[in-house]
């Protein structure tokens, strides 16, 4: 079982440039999240999905979407990446009771 | 609204001694808590959460943590450091008496174990 995949796992991007990162989970979770992990801030939630072909805005959704047209995936697409989303995204997967998110490796982000 | 604070940007303690790492947490409700590890260029890993019951929980590597609900606290502890325990410590909060599934975090504490 691979848990939850994402990719690519780092990425050099100009800005202006589209890209949509990928996240993919086998564990058949109903609930989906994207974070974005920043030096003294912790991590900090983008979008999330509780159930497929529903989506939601978190603490900072600006410049990103989201879709999630089944259960196993939960893309993140920036639309013109700008310098300020340098970062390191973590996809992550809860599926109800306490809802125990289990994180992917995470995407490594460089917009220059 | 809910929040989590950890007060320590970084702790430091020698292999074999026991270690505290701090977090007080703040929500309208009822709170579940966890604990996360991540290594260098690692996703996170679960490693402990309260529900409910027993306020000290115990968790994977020998790690536990106690809630303490009248000091909004749940400070994570292990009675004797592994220098492979250094790392970045995470907590986080949920509100279980609100519709709202996603973790709230703390900005992390670097754990650095001497050997």
């Amino acid at each position: 079982i691979a848990g939850i995949t994402q990719a690519p796992t780092s990425q050099i991007l100009a800005a202006g440039r589209r890209m949509t990162l990928r996240c993919t989970q086998d564990m058949r979770h109903n609930a989906m999240y994207w974070y974005r992990q920043d030096l003294g801030l912790g991590l900090r939630l983008i979008h999330y999905s509780n159930t497929a072909g529903t989506t939601g805005k978190g603490e900072v959704p600006d410049g990103y979407s989201v879709s999630r047209a089944n259960t196993d995936d939960f893309p993140l697409t920036l639309a013109s990446a700008v310098p300020s989303q340098t970062s390191v995204y973590f996809c992550a997967s809860s599926d109800g009771g306490s809802d125990t998110q289990y994180f992917g490796p995470g995407t490594r982000l460089t917009v220059l | 609204a809910q929040s989590v604070a950890q007060p320590e940007d970084q702790v430091n303690v020698a292999e074999g001694n026991p270690l505290t790492v701090k977090c007080t947490y703040s929500v309208s409700g009822n709170p579940y808590l966890f604990w996360y590890v991540q290594y260098p260029n690692r996703g996170l890993q679960f490693l402990l959460k309260y529900i409910t019951g027993d306020n000290l929980v115990k968790g994977s590597y020998g790690f536990e943590a106690e809630f303490n609900k009248s000091q909004t606290s749940f400070h994570l502890k292990k009675p004797s450091a592994l220098v492979s325990d250094s790392a970045l410590y995470f907590c986080a909060v949920r509100d279980r008496d609100t519709g709202r599934r996603a973790l709230t975090f703390g900005s992390g504490t670097r754990l650095q174990v001497q050997p």
